[in-house]
């Protein structure tokens, strides 16, 4: 079936670049995404990209997709405190909305 | 544009008791989908309503249902609660189905089953 995995654990220090990486099963996706969860609050979409382009840039977000080895990335550019958050990976399966999620990384942005 | 409304947001029950949340979706948004998450397993799907029709369906037991109504607000059930139902549960409502790009989240309705 369809997986979604992630590294759990990311730390980086204020100013420097994150760069969150995933890696999906399903070749079938059409279009994969980038959520932003706080502490307590739901799902945020940051960006998402569609399965036949290679990057997407939107301010300070890149989105690199490499459909050969079905890896994706989010690269944050100046990452700032308020980045502090867990991002997940989803990929779209199906004709619907129904999401296979990540397990998550935890983004902690030191001083 | 008021965003995903889920209520109640906090909500605590007793287990072999039944429970009902409920989604409003974005207005015009036509098809919501429902996700648990918890610690151990993550943001798993439960179900996709569109036009009042359940789409599609994860692997949850049948004590999990759902509905929507014809102004496409969705509301899921829960019967017969268990400890393992404790999570923060998810809606998401897009414009439409099929094609859509977009799905955006309410801010959940955290369940404590005791």
């Amino acid at each position: 079936g369809e997986d979604v995995e992630q590294s759990l654990f990311l730390s980086v220090r204020e100013g420097d670049s994150s760069v969150i990486n995933c890696t999906y099963t399903d070749s079938s996706s059409t279009y994969l995404y980038w959520y932003k969860q706080e502490p307590g609050a739901g799902l945020q979409l940051l960006t998402y990209i569609f399965s036949n382009m290679d990057m997407k840039q939107d301010q300070r977000l890149t989105v690199l997709l490499n459909k050969k080895d079905k890896h994706l990335s989010l690269r944050i550019a100046d990452t700032q405190t308020g980045d502090s958050a867990i991002y997940f990976c989803a990929e779209r399966w199906g004709d619907g909305q129904n999401f296979v999620f990540g397990p998550g990384t935890r983004l902690s942005v030191l001083p | 544009k008021a965003g995903v409304t889920q209520t109640p947001r906090y909500l605590i029950k007793t287990r072999g008791q039944q429970v009902t949340l409920s989604c409003s979706p974005i207005s015009g948004h036509r098809s919501v989908s429902w996700y648990q998450q918890t610690p151990g397993q993550g943001l798993q799907f439960l179900f996709e309503y569109f036009s009042e029709t359940q789409r599609n369906k994860g692997n949850f037991p049948g004590r999990f249902s759902g509905r929507q109504f014809s102004n496409s607000r969705s509301e899921m059930n829960v019967s017969t609660l268990e400890l393992g139902d404790s999570a923060l549960y998810l809606c998401a409502s897009s414009p439409e189905g099929t094609g859509n790009t977009e799905a955006f989240f309410g801010q959940g309705t955290r369940l404590t089953v005791v």
